[in-house]
């Protein structure tokens, strides 16, 4: 298959807790990219990882690739309520964009 | 500059009528694509244009589906006759020329309901 495989599928922690989502593949990459989606809304781009990067940091959000293991990660430190959503990470090669299944994170206040 | 637009956000119609979506990508992006998520699954891509080009397409489930870009801008996906299994979040995003070394932007989506 394509498409990356997101674990875990839920997640659930208490506000102020780092979450670490992390997501596997099979094919060869151009880059990974990690989307969020809050309930009811569209997705939103978060990070784009290229191929020949190993990590990547965007305010509280850390990504690293690992393309010899062909898995990544996404840890969001210092987590707050807000972030409650799911999370998707996409594969960028030389077709449109490959969705997993995606990550469901709760931040408990 | 005004993001990914989608109308309507919902729509329920009756098994066997048409339902025509729309999508005003951002200005300038020439990739428009349309993907879908059932509930609970994953997010499906449907196609790809490249201005008005359909340039993937593969992902179209069937041919109830027809989508259009008319002069590389707006682009419309319409479902006829609907069915129950087509019911789900109807995604559109655009990107930049080279799109693949961007980040797609996603409108809200259309929460398609058929009954």
């Amino acid at each position: 298959s394509q498409q990356g495989e997101e674990d875990p599928q839920a997640l659930s922690i208490q506000e102020g807790e780092n979450a670490t989502m992390n997501c596997s593949y099979k094919t060869s990459i151009n880059n990974l990219q990690w989307y969020r989606q809050n309930s009811g809304r569209g997705l939103v781009h978060l990070i784009l990882i290229r191929s020949n990067e190993r990590e990547k940091h965007s305010g509280r959000l850390r990504v690293t690739l690992d393309t010899s293991k062909k898995s990544s990660s996404l840890l969001i430190t210092a987590s707050r309520a807000a972030d409650t959503a799911s999370y998707f990470c996409a594969l960028s090669g030389n077709t449109p964009l490959v969705f997993g299944k995606g990550t469901r994170l709760s931040v408990i206040a | 500059e005004a993001g990914v637009t989608q109308f309507p956000s919902h729509s329920v119609i009756e098994k066997g009528q048409t339902v025509t979506l729309r999508c005003d990508p951002i200005s300038g992006h020439d990739n428009l694509y349309w993907y879908r998520r059932v509930m609970g699954k994953e997010i499906k891509f449907l196609l790809h244009f490249v201005k008005e080009s359909k340039q993937d397409e593969s992902g179209m489930p069937n041919n109830r589906f027809l989508a259009e870009r008319t002069g590389g801008t707006y682009s419309t996906l319409k479902v006829q006759p609907a069915e129950l299994e087509d019911s789900g979040v109807y995604f559109c995003a655009s990107s930049p020329p080279m799109g693949f070394n961007y980040g797609y932007t996603f409108g809200s989506g259309t929460r398609l309901t058929v009954v």
